[in-house]
């Protein structure tokens, strides 16, 4: 039963680049939350997403940062003309429809460095 | 006034003595709370959640809240080296909207040593 997957584990970009970090939610989930982490800081909300919809996107950036979670495939979330502040660790979580569990149960992280 | 707060540490603890690490938070209609440890590099892993006033223990693990003083706190008695960690605070209004959307602190570095 594999928990939630992220890919890669690590990026590197460089500055202008864009950057596709994907998340595959635990099997029969259909929400995902994407999370990030800049150095010693704790984690800060960025997107929830269902399948199709975007929920709410009050932690994203106005610009160049853009998530999606297709009906077949991960949900992923895409960084545009990176820059050096952009480097952090993403991480992503899932839960099923419907449910009750309030616990996140988060990937491994994507950590994404700009040079 | 940051919504989560947690007192940075290090907080420097000898082998087998009691952590304790504190957590406030300012949203009065927080109903659920969670612990996470974090070790340098990887992903936050669940200890421990905690919804209701009062004590909730697991193992070495103490959960404590109080909703009116907007305080939740964890206790981890018969510290070892490999509790040594960084460890987060989250909240959480709870299902509203249908999602839970967890607000986390910055996190209190724990460190114990022989």
């Amino acid at each position: 039963n594999a928990g939630v997957m992220q890919n890669p584990r690590h990026l590197v970009r460089r500055r202008g680049q864009e950057a596709r970090l994907r998340c595959s939610p635990m099997k029969g989930h259909s929400h995902v939350y994407w999370y990030r982490q800049l150095p010693e800081e704790g984690l800060k909300f960025m997107v929830y997403l269902q399948k199709e919809n975007i929920i709410d996107e009050s932690g994203m950036p106005k610009e160049r940062f853009s998530a999606e979670f297709p009906k077949e495939g991960p949900s992923i979330l895409r960084i545009q003309q990176v820059v050096r502040g952009d480097s952090a660790a993403y991480f992503c979580a899932s839960s099923p429809p419907g449910s009750l569990e309030r616990a996140l149960n988060f990937g491994p992280g994507t950590r994404l460095t700009v040079t | 006034q940051k919504e989560v707060e947690q007192n940075s540490g290090p907080l420097s603890v000898p082998e087998g003595a009691i952590a304790s690490l504190n957590c406030t938070y300012s949203d009065r209609g927080s109903q659920s709370f969670f612990w996470y440890r974090q070790y340098s590099g990887k992903s936050p892993e669940l200890i421990m959640f905690i919804y209701s006033n009062g004590d909730k223990e697991d193992g070495r693990f103490t959960a404590q809240l109080n909703k009116a003083s907007q305080y939740v706190s964890l206790l981890i008695r018969d510290s070892q080296p490999s509790d040594s960690a960084t460890y987060l605070c989250a909240v959480s209004r709870g299902l509203s909207g249908g999602y839970n959307k967890l607000i986390f602190g910055a996190g209190t570095r724990l460190a114990v040593h022989p």
